[in-house]
């Protein structure tokens, strides 16, 4: 049974580039989350996808945007890259949209903005 | 805002003895938590759960305890173990709210 897949797993970019990154959820989830995770943070929430249509928003600009496919990967896309936007981009998947499914974490990319 | 707040960033303690990693909470409104657990190089994995209709929660070597009055919650791990040794992070979310807060988390390490 595969879990949450991610990739890449690192990615150095400069900033004003734009970046994907892609989630596979883990096998029977249909609904994906993105956090964002700076050094010495938790996990910000930044979107969750359920049904391919982006059904709530954390406190993160329009640059962060994403989308979902029919058979629920997932890609998260940033526009015009800060240094800011350096972090470990973290994916989880659950079932359904109720707040207490227990979401699966993937291992996360590394993004470097320079 | 962080209505998630770990004020310890770390916690050493002896193999067999017990952990005991704080969390509090400002939001009211927050009704379930959850802790996880996170190796180097791999995504949280969750760990344990508590609604807020209950003030405890046990599961094995690991107790979730909710004050609700205090906003505060802890995981107990007795006894500890050197795999054990890893950061853990307390979270939080409302009843069909999806937004997950989660703390700065605590680093535990267990001494052999």
């Amino acid at each position: 049974d595969a879990g949450v897949t991610q990739s890449p797993t690192h990615l150095i970019k400069t900033r004003g580039q734009q970046v994907t990154l892609r989630c596979s959820p883990k096998s029977g989830h249909d609904t994906v989350s993105w956090y964002q995770q700076a050094l010495g943070q938790g996990p910000q929430f930044i979107f969750q996808y359920y049904e391919e249509e982006e059904r709530q928003r954390g406190n993160f600009p329009d640059r962060f945007s994403g989308h979902q496919f029919p058979n629920y990967s997932s890609e998260l896309n940033v526009n015009a890259l800060l240094l800011g936007d350096s972090a470990l981009y973290l994916c989880a998947s659950s079932l359904g949209l109720a707040g207490e499914d227990t979401q699966y974490f993937g291992p996360g990319t590394r993004l470097t903005v320079l | 805002d962080q209505q998630v707040k770990q004020n310890s960033p770390s916690l050493s303690v002896q193999e067999g003895r017990i952990s005991i990693l704080n969390c509090d909470y400002t939001n009211s409104m927050f009704d379930y938590f959850l802790w996880y657990k996170k190796y180097p190089a791999e995504g949280p994995t969750f760990l344990i759960s508590i609604s807020s209709i209950k003030d405890k929660n046990e599961d094995g070597r690991f107790t979730v305890f909710l004050n609700k009055s205090a906003k505060h919650l802890s995981l107990h791990i007795v006894p500890s173990q050197p795999g054990d040794s890893a950061v853990y992070f307390c979270a939080a979310s409302a009843m069909n709210n999806n937004d997950m807060r989660f703390g700065a988390g605590t680093r535990l390490t267990v001494k052999p």
